[in-house]
């Protein structure tokens, strides 16, 4: 089975840094998809950035960006230049890449960022 | 921009009711989902549902549950009997292709009393 760790409960950053969150995942699967979800304060959740485990090139989506370590299984996201909008919770997912359809989800990482 | 809509956004019920969950995919979506949270924990995967029938289940997926897609376009969750442990947030997915973005409703929160 797989699992996903996100080790961060909460985490605050200045507006315009920059933060990284966390991301280990275990499977024995070789091809899998990887996603970082949005939940904005009562907003639905929103897809951030998605990672394909054959591309070794680490996604990117404006000032998302992923470090895609497959070896060690480290998925973490770094958020640029920080906004105010940016302050949601973070959930890390995983899914195979066949013979299953559902997301594993982490607990989440909520990210304030602070004026 | 189109939405995953869900209602109700909040629901009370009484241990050992039926309840019904709502959910109106975006409208050229194939795939349908149900998850849920229950407070402090993971976000845990319920159920697909594809070309009007049950494609995979979680081991949460009881007897007690079923959905359905009666009407090509509201698709729903029903709970027979509820449990005090039913208490959960409830989310809705669609997707138009397997692998592909998700996009998740606003959540129905299911309180048992």
């Amino acid at each position: 089975a797989q699992t996903v760790t996100q080790s961060q409960p909460e985490m605050s950053v200045q507006e315009a840094e920059t933060v990284t969150l966390s991301c280990t995942y275990d499977t024995s699967e070789s091809n899998y998809y990887l996603f970082w979800y949005k939940q904005p304060p009562s907003r639905q959740m929103i897809l951030v950035i998605r990672q394909e485990a054959y591309k070794q090139q680490n996604a990117t989506e404006n000032r998302f960006s992923v470090n895609f370590q497959k070896a060690a299984k480290s998925f973490s996201l770094k958020i640029s230049d920080s906004q105010l909008g940016d302050t949601a919770m973070y959930f890390c997912a995983f899914m195979k890449q066949s013979g299953s359809e559902k997301l594993v989800f982490g607990k989440g990482t909520k990210l304030t960022v602070n004026p | 921009e189109p939405e995953v809509t869900q209602t109700p956004s909040h629901q009370v019920t009484q241990m050992g009711q039926e309840v019904i969950l709502r959910c109106v995919p975006i409208s050229n979506h194939l795939y349908f989902y149900w998850y849920r949270q229950i407070l402090g924990q993971k976000v845990e995967f319920l159920v697909s549902f594809y070309n009007n029938e049950i494609s995979e289940k979680s081991e949460i997926f009881d007897d007690q549950f079923s959905v359905e897609r009666p009407d090509g376009s509201n698709f729903t969750l029903k709970i027979r009997s509820t449990k005090l442990e039913d208490s959960a947030m409830y989310f809705c997915a669609s997707t138009r292709e397997v692998s592909g973005e998700l996009f998740f409703g606003e959540g129905s929160r299911l309180t048992v009393l």
